[in-house]
């Protein structure tokens, strides 16, 4: 069984810090590209970053590009985001995926989110 | 950036309706629409990838089609279960937007 378990969310002031995690199992994590997908409270997807399978490919959404880091670790089959400079408008629920690349990239497998709340 | 739009943003309907759903996006994107389920508290789901291939376990009366910048995804028999959001997706390029969604409830 496929499974996707995110861990690292919590209640932090802006400015600050989060690290997100993400532990896959089931599949076979280091030959997929990865992705976080966020949403806010009450608001649609918005997806922020992806990293292909060795790491050299990372992409970011323009709004989080020089303070999120996406990252990863084939041996521990786990996905990372490295949240700096945190704003409100960051809060939200961070899902991790794995991407699919046939017929176009798409998102077969979901986690069920870590909730990050940037609050004073 | 490519921008997705979906209309409509809400309906309502009864089981056993046929319900279509449109996305657009801002520009050219070949068949690179996916299109995923949302249900209240619950991570989305995949239904359809490359405007029109279902993925496995998805019921057939999910159907995809379309291409370049308008798509369709139709369910044709409504069933208590589809009662959920319903959002496109290109990944055509990056960033991979999302339409703001389609939220289909009981009429």
């Amino acid at each position: 069984e496929v499974q996707l378990v995110e861990s690292g969310g919590g209640l932090v002031q802006p400015g600050g810090s989060l690290r997100l995690s993400c532990a896959a199992s089931g599949f076979s994590f280091s030959s997929y590209w990865m992705s976080w997908v966020r949403q806010a409270p009450g608001k649609g997807l918005e997806w922020v970053a992806n990293i292909n399978q060795d790491g050299s490919e990372i992409y970011y959404v323009d709004s989080v590009k020089g303070r999120f880091t996406i990252s990863r670790d084939n041996a521990k089959n786990s996905l990372y985001l490295q949240m700096n400079s945190l704003r409100a408008e960051d809060a939200a629920v961070y899902y991790c995926a794995g991407q699919r690349n046939n017929y176009g990239p798409h998102f077969d497998y979901w986690g069920q989110g870590t909730l990050a709340t940037v609050s004073s | 950036d490519i921008q997705m739009t979906q209309s409509p943003s809400s309906l309502s309907a009864s089981v056993g309706d046929r319900v279509t759903i449109t996305c657009r996006a801002s520009q050219s994107i070949r068949n690179y629409l996916n299109w995923y389920q949302q249900k209240p508290g619950k991570a989305p789901k995949i239904l359809i990838h490359a405007a029109s291939s279902l993925q496995s376990e998805v019921p057939s009366r999910f159907s995809g089609g379309g291409s370049g910048t308008d798509f369709t995804l139709t369910i044709s028999s409504l069933q208590p279960e589809d009662f959920a959001t319903y959002y496109c997706q290109q990944s055509y390029s990056t960033p991979f937007a999302f339409g703001p969604g389609t939220k289909v409830d009981i009429k």
